[in-house]
């Protein structure tokens, strides 16, 4: 079984420019949740999307912003980049939003803001 | 409101002896608390997850970790510590299927040979 897998590996952009990170669940996975490991720092919890809705959201600014398609893979956006916005983002899928469901980490997402 | 605590920034053990990572956590109602372990430049690794039932859980690698309600505490343990379990180890709740989870800090393990 395929696990969750992220692209791109790696990301380098300008601060003011827009980011796209893309994310694929586990096959039979309705959930994706992102997440922001900055360099130091513990995981943030960026959005939660089940069913093409987003379920919760952590406290980002709104230029962090993202999207899941019918096939449940996800898109996390993040608007006019600033350079603390540097980080490894990492997706999760579980197989539904309950409780209890363990959420399956992909390999993440390293973006680098100059 | 949910939280979690490592309480060690850094455990040192040697390669061989057993040890035990740290972790509290704050919620209301009963929690869902998971082990995950992260090597460099790497996602996550589920290692063992509490649900309900027998308060000791065995995982992955030969972890296990204790589940004590009473001390709001679920340690991870390992009998035998290999070198190769040197990495970042995060402990995470979640109480209620309506919320996310919420990670602690993390905790560097190094075993030393």
């Amino acid at each position: 079984e395929a696990g969750v897998t992220q692209s791109p590996t790696h990301l380098i952009k300008t601060r003011g420019q827009q980011a796209t990170l893309r994310c694929s669940p586990i096959s039979g996975h309705t959930s994706v949740y992102w997440y922001q490991q900055a360099l130091g720092l513990g995981l943030q919890f960026l959005l939660w999307y089940d069913e093409g809705e987003e379920r919760n959201r952590g406290n980002f600014p709104p230029r962090f912003s993202g999207r899941q398609f019918p096939n449940y893979s996800s898109e996390l956006n993040v608007n006019a980049l600033e350079l603390e916005d540097s980080a490894l983002y990492l997706c999760a899928s579980s197989k539904h939003p309950g409780g209890q469901e363990t959420q399956y980490f992909g390999p993440g997402t390293r973006l680098l803001v100059l | 409101a949910q939280s979690v605590a490592q309480p060690e920034d850094q455990v040192n053990v040697a390669e061989g002896n057993p040890l035990t990572v740290k972790c509290t956590y704050s919620v209301s109602g009963n929690p869902y608390l998971f082990w995950y372990v992260q090597y460099p430049n790497r996602g996550l690794q589920f290692l063992l997850k509490y649900i309900t039932g027998d308060n000791l859980v065995k995982g992955s690698y030969g972890f296990e970790a204790e589940f004590n309600k009473s001390q709001t505490s679920f340690h991870l343990k390992k009998p035998s510590a290999l070198v190769s379990d040197s990495a970042l180890y995060f402990c995470a709740v979640r109480a209620l299927p309506g919320q996310n989870f919420v990670f602690g800090p993390g905790t560097r393990l190094s075993v030393l040979p």
